[in-house]
């Protein structure tokens, strides 16, 4: 089945404890992209990365890394997370028009 | 910079009654894309509109893209309860070749029996 999975689905966590929420995807596409939801303000793009090893910042990058080590994997990661990241996060690839979301991350840093 | 206006924010409708969410820009599109989000779940894509006063249709839904290319709608006639969910427009940016989304803030709907 085609899919994009995201681990863990749920988490708290406590300020400046780093953590990576993991994203895979078994389409073989080569883009990916990590958006946060946040009510009233939609989906916001965090970063997304066009093929392995190119990543750039999308509207939202302060706080985030991402690396593309391989075509399946697109990890996010909060070197020292803080209470306003707190949000939904949703891990998307697509392989030309249609992005295909994962199930989401809700995170919550006290 | 870019920005897709959605409105409205929230719709509370009797089942059986149509609804109808728009979404706006100031700048001219190049194409627009509708995503539904049930409670609780991810945002699913529907459809892609791309040309110029482009209608298209799907069973109860029916998605329009304005003349000018900068406004678009979607409309469901006789509402279910099935409806129930937050319908997100998107731009999608061809902006330096690579495929960007940006979402409006999207409308929610609700459905009472």
């Amino acid at each position: 089945e085609a899919q994009v999975t995201q681990n863990p689905r749920y988490l708290i966590t406590v300020t400046g404890k780093k953590l990576t929420v993991t994203c895979s995807q078994n389409m073989n596409h080569e883009y990916m992209s990590w958006y946060r939801q946040d009510p009233g303000l939609g989906l916001r793009q965090i970063y997304y990365s066009m093929n392995v090893e190119v990543t750039d910042k999308g509207d939202v990058p302060e706080g985030y890394k991402v690396s593309r080590k391989e075509k399946r994997n697109f990890p996010l990661i909060l070197e020292s997370p803080s209470p306003n990241q707190t949000s939904l996060y949703f891990c998307a690839s697509s392989g030309g028009r249609t992005q295909y979301f994962g199930p989401g991350t809700r995170l919550t840093v006290l | 910079g870019q920005q897709v206006m959605q409105i409205p924010q929230y719709q509370h409708v009797q089942e059986g009654e149509d609804f109808t969410t728009y979404c706006n820009s100031s700048t001219t599109l190049s194409n627009i894309q509708w995503y539904k989000q049930r409670p609780g779940g991810h945002p699913v894509f529907l459809i892609q509109l791309v040309k110029s006063g482009e209608v298209k249709k799907q069973k109860r839904l029916t998605f329009q893209f304005g003349e000018a290319k900068k406004n678009s709608s979607l409309h469901i006639t006789a509402t279910q309860t099935t409806d129930v969910g937050t319908y997100f427009c998107a731009e999608q940016s061809f902006s330096g070749g690579y495929n960007k989304l940006i979402f409006g803030a999207g409308t929610r709907l609700a459905v009472h029996p």
